[in-house]
């Protein structure tokens, strides 16, 4: 089954913003729009964002999610030591009727 | 507090079979979806199989229709996954999650390896 595409790594210095994307297509992300994952290493993941920039409580504002068309983007703003991880966006596809995954992005705070 | 406890991951033969359960406690388990995850070793999530509040619907990924299957007890709080037909490809760490993804147990590791 098609996975979502993301970057393999991105890399940023700290207290700065990062944009890490994640594109499907029309019966995944364009549809319902996608959720983020933080995992660090190790550990279970953790929803960051679902439906696009819905928040679970105890989230931090500095995460927000936003789409456009077939991609979602995922920003994370005053970058922190502790937001090195590796972020996962996940969409369910209707014409699959699966969830499906991105390949996930190395998130590296320089 | 939402608790998720996965248990019965061992090492396994290929074409073994395995059962793993997930223990859930700190919400009412009847009224949301849940989810299986897996991740291979140094690989990223793979979504695996869900299933409905009831039970009466259930989704797979393809690489395991005809050899996995999910299911859920209520009255238990615990969902399951009875693996069969187990492929050397399908070791990794499986995670039980609610919903979409909202909550996830900390993973037993399934190993098939001869």
């Amino acid at each position: 089954q098609a996975g979502l595409t993301q970057p393999p790594s991105v890399s940023k210095d700290l207290r700065q913003t990062a944009t890490l994307t994640c594109t499907g297509n029309s019966n995944n992300v364009g549809n319902r729009g996608a959720a983020w994952l933080q995992q660090h290493q190790g550990h279970p993941p953790k929803l960051l964002c679902y439906r696009n920039n819905n928040r679970p409580s105890g989230i931090s504002e500095r995460f927000s999610a936003s789409r456009s068309g077939n991609t979602a983007s995922l920003t994370i703003t005053g970058l922190q030591p502790e937001d090195e991880a590796d972020y996962y966006c996940s969409a369910w596809d209707s014409s699959l009727s699966a969830w499906v995954f991105g390949g996930g992005t190395k998130l590296t705070v320089l | 507090e939402v608790q998720l406890v996965e248990s019965g991951g061992v090492l396994v033969q290929p074409g073994g079979s395995l059962r793993l359960s997930c223990a859930a406690s700190g919400f009412t388990f009847s009224t949301y979806w849940m989810s299986w995850v897996r991740q291979a070793p140094g690989k990223g999530l793979e979504w695996v199989a869900n299933i409905k509040q009831d039970g009466s619907e259930k989704c797979y990924v393809d690489s395991v229709k005809g050899r996995f299957t999910i299911s859920r007890d209520n009255a238990k709080n615990s969902l399951y996954l009875q693996m069969n037909s187990l492929r050397a490809e399908d070791t990794a760490v499986y995670y039980c999650a609610r919903d979409v993804f909202d909550s996830w147990g900390q993973g037993t590791l399934v190993t098939v390896s001869s």
